[in-house]
């Protein structure tokens, strides 16, 4: 059965602090790792997509990361307002399978 | 350019009561999505169309219908509203399998 599964829940930091999201996926026949960002209130905002293992894309304190069977969001330095929920899904096909995403906090 | 357009943002429905979520895309994409989601929860699907006149069930289908008579359109129908239907729902779209999908601003919908 095809599955993502983000690690962890929640995540607080300091203003600076630099840390990791991770997104496990099982997805047959992967057709893209997309990450977005979900601010409260709103709907989810694309970020990046990866298509093979090794493959790294970078946007500001950003950068996502992806294997064969993890993908991740290095968060560099950030800022508090990098705080929102993170998902990131595997295309399989005509449909998107969802995490469940990571809820980042940065406190100034 | 608009991209997915969504109607009405909020709205109140009593137990029993019926009402049709609407869903536009101005980006001729032939992919399209109605997802809910619940507090705290991440993202399930409804139903999906492929293109106009093909539809298909998600995840969580039940109590739900769709129609895709055009491909600008996708609207999702609540048919005796209940309290599970409680939520907040997005429409998506995507061009192509392989690329990503843009996301409408929600419809919050409360059942009381």
């Amino acid at each position: 059965e095809d599955q993502v599964t983000q690690s962890p829940e929640a995540l607080r930091l300091q203003e600076g602090e630099s840390s990791s999201l991770n997104c496990s996926y099982t997805v047959s026949g992967l057709r893209g790792l997309f990450w977005y960002r979900q601010d409260p209130g709103k709907g989810p905002e694309f970020l990046f997509t990866l298509y093979s293992a090794g493959e790294e894309k970078e946007k500001e304190r950003l950068k996502a990361t992806l294997t064969k069977k993890e993908s991740f969001l290095h968060i560099t330095a950030p800022k508090p307002e990098d705080s929102a929920t993170y998902l990131c899904a595997g295309g399989s096909n005509y449909q998107l399978i969802w995490g469940a995403g990571t809820k980042l906090i940065i406190k100034p | 350019n608009a991209g997915v357009t969504q109607t009405p943002k909020f709205r109140i429905l009593k137990i029993g009561q019926s009402m049709t979520l609407q869903c536009t895309q101005d980006m001729n994409h032939n992919y399209m999505y109605w997802y809910r989601q619940d507090p705290g929860m991440g993202l399930k699907l409804i139903y999906y169309s492929v293109g106009a006149g093909i539809t298909d069930k998600g995840e969580v289908p039940n109590g739900y219908n769709v129609s895709r008579s055009t491909t600008e359109d996708f609207p999702l129908r609540l048919e005796l509203a209940a309290p599970s239907q409680t939520s907040v729902y997005f429409c998506a779209s995507k061009g192509t399998a392989n690329t990503e999908a843009f996301f409408g601003q929600g419809t919050r919908l409360t059942v009381v």
